[in-house]
């Protein structure tokens, strides 16, 4: 079965500051991935996903993620934060389990923009 | 689009009352997904419908929950007693074929048992 942990339950970064947000996956073949963004009082939206190619994945927002294979990772970056990035993300897994598809869903790590 | 609709929005019951939450996914869409969400264990899938049909049902935590999708445009969530230990906030979610895929997530459903 597959499973993926953020180490990072809660960063905070300065606005304009760079942002890292780790994620390592567990499963025996290459997996799907993705990011979600969830913020306050709302439903996860997608931030971006890796299915197979390009090991770093552009999406919206300004995000971008890269898939290390060797690492077993798949972290998600900015380059310069905003204070409208404050919310919750979640890295998730896809994979076969008992035969058809599953998604897997990480604790989240809820990200803190200080001016 | 208006997106997935989950209703109510919130929902305070008292224990052992039945709680049925609903949802209406995406026009088109033929995967349907319910999530709970707490603190202590996060994002938690419960079942997940392809074509009106459960498709996994691994994740639903007891007897006491059910799911039904009777046609492509409506599913509920059904807790038949409820427990304090339910409260959570329950999320909908579809999208046009398969786990895979991107998911659109409905606004949830807050839901306290006291």
């Amino acid at each position: 079965a597959q499973s993926v942990t953020q180490p990072d339950i809660h960063i905070t970064v300065s606005e304009g500051a760079s942002l890292e947000l780790r994620c390592n996956y567990s499963y025996g073949a290459t997996p799907y991935l993705f990011w979600y963004v969830q913020s306050p009082g709302q439903g996860l939206q997608l931030l971006l996903k890796y299915f197979s190619g390009d090991t770093l994945v552009q999406g919206i927002k300004g995000f971008e993620a890269e898939f290390k294979r060797s690492q077993s990772s798949f972290n998600l970056r900015k380059p310069s934060v905003h204070w409208s990035d404050a919310a919750e993300y979640f890295c998730a897994v896809g994979g076969l389990s008992g035969g058809y598809q599953k998604v897997t869903f990480g604790t989240g790590t809820k990200l803190q923009v200080i001016p | 689009d208006a997106g997935v609709i989950q209703s109510p929005r919130h929902e305070v019951t008292e224990m052992g009352q039945e709680v049925t939450l609903r949802c209406k996914p995406i026009s088109g869409h033929n995967s349907l997904f319910w999530y709970r969400q707490t603190m202590m264990r996060g994002l938690e899938l419960l079942i997940y419908f392809n074509n009106n049909v459960p498709i996994d049902d691994s994740g639903m935590p007891e007897d006491r929950f059910s799911a039904k999708m009777p046609n492509a445009s409506f599913s509920t969530l059904k807790i038949q007693p409820s427990e304090p230990r339910d409260s959570a906030v329950y999320f909908c979610a579809s999208n046009p074929a398969g786990a895979y895929n991107e998911q659109f997530f409905g606004p949830g459903t807050r839901l306290t048992v006291l």
